[in-house]
């Protein structure tokens, strides 16, 4: 199957200081990737599509500044949580489509990256 | 209400026991449905892809989707202790536009050896 790598696997910074979560397809173009974040026992919540060489698309309700994305070639995308506090712990997970399913919307999931903020 | 319903379980079943998680949906346009598989930490990994009504088999794992009753199936075979995991079905209408997906809350299965 298709392989979404997602770097790194996790982080333990302090309050106040940005961290930068990458995620590139191996294997395959992507145009689009989406970045999801989940709770403990909860499901994945999507914050934000990717497209690469345009603006992010942000869920309602998540903070442009605070979750930078930037989706600069067609195998990477990054997540940049800017001025992290406390409360963006979590578990950060991107995803990606592959070309040939497009039109079934079949996602492919990185490993997920779990944010501490001290 | 939300538009996908799977309960959260906690499911423990034995060792070689069947296995059935099953999700319910209201959005009538959803046409691909998956299954995914999440351990503990980490991203969720695909299981199985159905389009539309019927059943797909795929070693031990078969998926079942009835759209009459917007019901889908997911059975685990000969169950193994590496099968714990939360699982989750997510479905899609069809179209490259229409990215979302949505998910269920996520099944958590426990197999005892």
């Amino acid at each position: 199957g298709a392989v979404v790598s997602q770097h790194p696997s996790r982080v333990i910074c302090k309050s106040g200081t940005s961290v930068k979560i990458e995620c590139r397809s191996l294997d395959f173009q992507a145009t689009t990737m989406f970045w999801y974040r989940q709770f403990p026992k909860q499901s994945l919540m999507l914050m934000a599509t990717s497209n690469e060489g345009s603006k992010a698309t942000y869920e309602q309700g998540v903070e442009k500044d605070k979750f930078l994305i930037n989706h600069a070639s067609l195998t990477l995308s990054t997540l940049t949580v800017t001025s992290a506090h406390p409360e963006d712990s979590s578990f950060y997970i991107c995803s990606a489509r592959i070309p040939q399913q497009l039109a079934k919307n079949i996602q492919y999931f990185g490993a997920g990256t779990r944010l501490s903020v001290l | 209400q939300k538009e996908v319903e799977q309960d959260p379980g906690p499911l423990s079943v034995p060792e070689g026991a069947i296995v059935s998680l099953n999700c319910t949906y209201s959005n009538s346009a959803f046409q691909y449905f998956m299954w995914y598989r999440q351990y503990s930490r980490k991203g969720p990994e695909l299981l199985m892809y159905t389009y539309s009504s019927g059943n797909k088999e795929d070693g031990r794992f078969t998926a079942q989707v009835d759209k009459s009753s917007k019901y889908i199936s997911l059975f685990i075979r000969d169950s193994q202790p590496s099968d714990s995991a939360t699982y989750l079905c997510a479905m899609s209408p069809v179209g490259t536009n229409d990215y979302k997906l949505s998910f269920g809350a996520g099944t958590t299965v426990t197999v005892r050896a």
